[in-house]
């Protein structure tokens, strides 16, 4: 069956460290992935979009990497701060049309000061 | 600054009730999708629409129906609301080339008591 696969466990980090998230899939073959972030009794919001035949992504202190090999993409936030702290979706697509889109259950974030 | 506004943060209603749940962009987008999300199952889509009056079901439309009678407005109605709907009800748009990226309402809290 088709699977994201994200860490429950959510992750605490130092400010100022590199954050990692992973985003494992299986029985999939995405056009693209997304990472959305979410807030608390928020809705997601779109981060970045990283596409099959692209290897890395970066936006500011954001960086994304996706291997169509290993079916993983990892998230990195560098210098993270507390602001920082949420919970970071990733989202997948066959369909380049975008109505399929699939989301993992996330992975939670805390920065501590 | 691009909005998608949900008539409700949070509601409750009783076993049985026809619930209507409103969902309004302003970004002119074709695109309009409906999510449940529940802990550690992430986002379910349940119905999705493509253009005006055009409806497709999801991955769990049951106990569910939509309704797009105008391009800026998508509405998702429980005909019969049970128990085990009480959820988070996440609205979204999207329009081709935006890299698909898809704007979130701020969800309602559904309660079925």
């Amino acid at each position: 069956s088709q699977k994201i696969e994200q860490n429950s466990e959510a992750l605490n980090i130092q400010e100022g460290k590199t954050a990692t998230l992973t985003c494992n899939y299986t029985n999939y073959s995405p056009a693209y992935l997304q990472w959305y972030r979410q807030d608390p009794g928020r809705g997601p919001v779109f981060l970045l979009l990283i596409r099959e035949n692209e290897k890395e992504k970066r936006k500011e202190r954001l960086k994304v990497t996706f291997d169509t090999t290993l079916k993983q993409s990892l998230f990195h936030i560098t210098a993270s701060q507390p602001a920082d702290s949420a919970t970071y979706l990733c989202a997948l697509d066959e369909d380049t049309g975008g109505f399929k889109t699939i989301f993992g259950a996330g992975t939670r974030l805390f920065v501590k000061a | 600054d691009v909005k998608v506004t949900q008539s409700s943060r949070y509601l409750v209603k009783r076993t049985g009730e026809k619930v209507f749940l409103e969902c309004v962009q302003d970004m002119d987008h074709e695109n309009m999708f409906w999510y449940r999300q529940d802990p550690g199952l992430g986002l379910r889509l349940i119905y999705f629409s493509y253009d005006v009056k055009m409806k497709e079901k999801g991955d769990i439309p049951e106990g569910y129906s939509v309704s797009r009678e105008k391009k800026e407005r998508f509405s998702l109605i429980l005909e019969s609301a049970s128990t085990n709907q009480t959820s988070m009800y996440l609205c979204a748009s999207s329009s081709p080339g935006q890299n698909n990226e898809q704007f979130f309402g701020p969800g309602t809290r559904l309660t079925v008591l």
